[in-house]
């Protein structure tokens, strides 16, 4: 069946890029049938989608991120990847990588980034 | 952006018994709407869609009814393993939001 799974550094200092990556196993990534996205949950609090990204590369991201948020698919690999700049204490979360229908179905395990220095 | 507001926030209840949580949205949502379980230390796993559709694998003890802008969630036998928080989530439009959640305790 489908899986996903996040990986990146767990760590990131204030002002630094956190980059993370998705990696799809047990189906293609490359479908017309599904987007594919990144949802964070601050430690203790609910969910907020961050943004999408369909194979061809085609993207939307929440308009409050937008301006530090860049989305991207490697095909060849089967993944995809989440790019915040300039991140601060407020970006500490679980962050979370789905596969996007109308609902986020699965979800990958989640991998918890910190900002701190 | 469409809120999403959840009740109550905690349901506190008995194995075999039945809970309701509800989800109303700022705007009509249609039937555009999700339900979310998550357990503590587990990402959230998809329960229903288009407001009353299982997902796969779903046990029928779980629900979901409403269109508009509320909605409900039932699980009509409380099992020990219910235990967990629970989310709504919009797809209307962009961006997709979730509710605050609702804490189901079993006693």
């Amino acid at each position: 069946q489908l899986q996903l799974l996040e990986s990146g550094p767990g760590l990131v200092k204030p002002s630094e890029t956190l980059s993370l990556t998705c990696t799809v196993s047990g189906g293609s990534i490359s479908t017309s049938d599904y987007y594919w996205g990144w949802i964070r949950q601050p430690p203790g609090k609910g969910l907020e989608w961050i943004g999408s990204i369909f194979y061809t590369g085609s993207t939307y991201y929440r308009s409050s991120l937008k301006s530090r948020v860049t989305i991207s698919v490697d095909t060849s690999k089967n993944q995809f990847s989440l790019k915040l700049s300039s991140v601060t204490a407020a970006d500490t979360a679980l962050y979370y990588c789905a596969r996007q229908n109308d609902c986020f179905d699965p979800w990958g395990q989640g991998t918890l980034v910190t900002v701190s220095s | 952006e469409i809120v999403l507001t959840q009740s109550p926030a905690t349901l506190s209840l008995s194995p075999g018994e039945r809970a309701t949580l509800s989800c109303r949205a700022s705007e009509s949502l249609s039937s555009y709407l999700g339900w979310y379980q998550q357990k503590p230390g587990q990402a959230p796993r998809l329960l229903i869609y288009g407001a009353s559709s299982r997902a796969t694998g779903i046990p029928d003890r779980f629900s979901g009814s409403g269109s508009g802008t509320d909605f409900t969630l039932t699980i009509s036998r409380l099992e020990p393993e219910d235990s967990a928080v629970y989310y709504c989530q919009h797809y209307a439009r962009s961006p997709r939001t979730f509710g605050q959640g609702t804490k189901v305790e079993i006693k």
